[in-house]
């Protein structure tokens, strides 16, 4: 079936270290985003990616590094520099050029920093 | 700018009862509203969306919303709520970028719906 893979779905990290969190899609989109999530304060977009080797950030890219290298396939790397990283990250996607068009989203992968 | 706002945080209805979950936006131009529904630690699922034409849409597991453009406002509805209903519901606007292709789409904060037998 087609659809978006996040993987781990559970992260553990120790201050200091950088994680890369997968996202991998089969719905031959070319649009991908990244959001963050936490309590009461609903989705917020770290990065997003229109075209495969083109990516902008969002509205809190800081701490945060992305690559598009393959269109199927748009890694999240939480660096060290992220101040506050425990956090519920949700990885979608879209068709990209009809922005009538809904996401997609994975099953998410929650980060605890330890 | 554009926004999105859900002034309710939590909503309580008893089973059977009609629903409502609030929704209310800004936008510069014509909006191209969504509803998303997230069951606990999973991801959003698409619900509906309004893009043009008739001002009450209708979605998936029995849910309608109702675009009011005077009151900006995008309000889910379900006529008759079953507790499998409960779930966090967010409301969106997507926004262009200025080039065709861009786009992104702008959550409010969400709405815990709990539905109590």
């Amino acid at each position: 079936d087609g659809g978006i893979t996040q993987s781990p779905k559970y992260l553990f990290r120790k201050e200091g270290q950088n994680v890369t969190l997968s996202c991998e899609q089969n719905l031959n989109h070319d649009a991908m985003y990244w959001y963050r999530q936490d309590p009461g304060q609903g989705l917020r977009l770290i990065y997003y990616s229109q075209i495969v080797n083109d990516f902008q950030k969002g509205d809190i890219a800081e701490g945060y590094s992305v690559s598009r290298e393959k269109k199927e396939s748009f890694p999240l790397t939480v660096t060290s520099a992220q101040k506050n990283p425990t956090a519920f990250y949700l990885c979608a996607s879209s068709p990209g050029t009809d922005i009538t068009g809904e996401l997609f989203f994975g099953e998410g992968s929650r980060l605890t920093v330890l | 700018a554009q926004s999105v706002a859900q002034p309710e945080d939590q909503v309580n209805v008893a089973e059977g009862n009609p629903l409502t979950v609030k929704c209310t936006y800004s936008v510069s131009g014509n909006p191209y509203l969504f509803w998303y529904v997230q069951y606990p630690n999973r991801g959003l699922q698409f619900l509906l969306k309004y893009i043009t034409g008739d001002n009450l849409v209708k979605g998936s597991y029995g849910f309608e919303a109702e675009f009011n453009k005077s009151q900006t406002s995008f309000h889910l509805k379900k006529p008759s709520a079953l507790v499998s209903d409960s779930a966090l519901y967010f409301c969106a606007v997507r926004e262009s970028l200025g080039y065709s292709s861009a786009s992104k789409i702008i959550f409010g904060s969400g709405t815990r719906l709990s539905i109590r037998p």
